[in-house]
């Protein structure tokens, strides 16, 4: 069965900190894809990052950065140097290719704050 | 550009009152369509999957309905609000075919509701 865990319900930290964002994962596909989320306090979801199954190098854009590694089913997104303008809730998400995809399956989120 | 539209952007509603809330997008044809709910605090629960008029597949027995009457509409309704239905309404499209498990969401600002 799908599933997707977000053990970090809130982070706080200092500008600058960096953080990491922990995502874990379960499909039984060998096809699926991960994608990552940012919800700022206006409410609407924006996507950030996918990543497909058969893909693993990591990806840096500016000061995020992610790193999925399938041996142990995780899917991590790391800020560098946060800002306050981080301050949000982020989402992992699993889609299935064998299950058509429809039922994406989001993780409990993990709130971010930032302090200045 | 594609765009998606929510209203209203809050609501505050008795109990046993009727419900509507109401998704369009623009700027792409035949999208999925989805509707999503998210209580305070949690993740993102599917409700409702849209793959063309008409078809629409439910997620969560409940008292919600929805309903496609054209290609980029997408509406939410139930007959009489009970109190758990209290969260935030966010609607979603994507593209559909062989690759929509790959295609990102996009999302719409979200409707509060507030049953009292």
């Amino acid at each position: 069965a799908q599933k997707v865990t977000q053990a970090q319900t809130e982070i706080s930290v200092v500008e600058k900190e960096d953080v990491t964002l922990d995502c874990v994962y379960e499909t039984r596909d060998t096809t699926y894809y991960l994608f990552w989320y940012k919800q700022p306090p206006s409410g609407e979801l924006v996507f950030l990052i996918r990543r497909n199954s058969f893909d693993e190098q990591n990806e840096i854009s500016g000061r995020y950065s992610w790193n999925f590694q399938k041996s142990t089913s995780s899917f991590n997104f790391t800020i560098t140097a946060s800002q306050v303008v981080d301050s949000a809730v982020y989402f992992c998400a699993l889609s299935e290719a064998r299950t058509g995809g429809f039922k994406t399956i989001f993780g409990a989120g993990t709130r971010l704050f930032v302090k200045a | 550009s594609q765009t998606i539209h929510q209203w209203p952007a809050t609501l505050v509603q008795p109990v046993g009152s009727p419900l509507s809330l109401e998704c369009t997008v623009e700027g792409t044809s035949n999208p999925n369509l989805y509707w999503y709910r998210q209580a305070a605090g949690r993740g993102l629960q599917l409700l409702f999957y849209s793959v063309g008029i008409g078809q629409i597949s439910s997620e969560v027995p409940q008292n919600l309905s929805a309903s496609r009457p054209q290609d980029r509409q997408f509406i939410l309704s139930s007959k009489k609000l009970l109190l758990s239905d209290s969260g935030f309404y966010l609607c979603a499209w994507r593209s559909g075919g062989a690759r929509e498990a790959y295609n990102e969401q996009f999302f719409g600002p979200g409707t509060r509701l507030t049953v009292l």
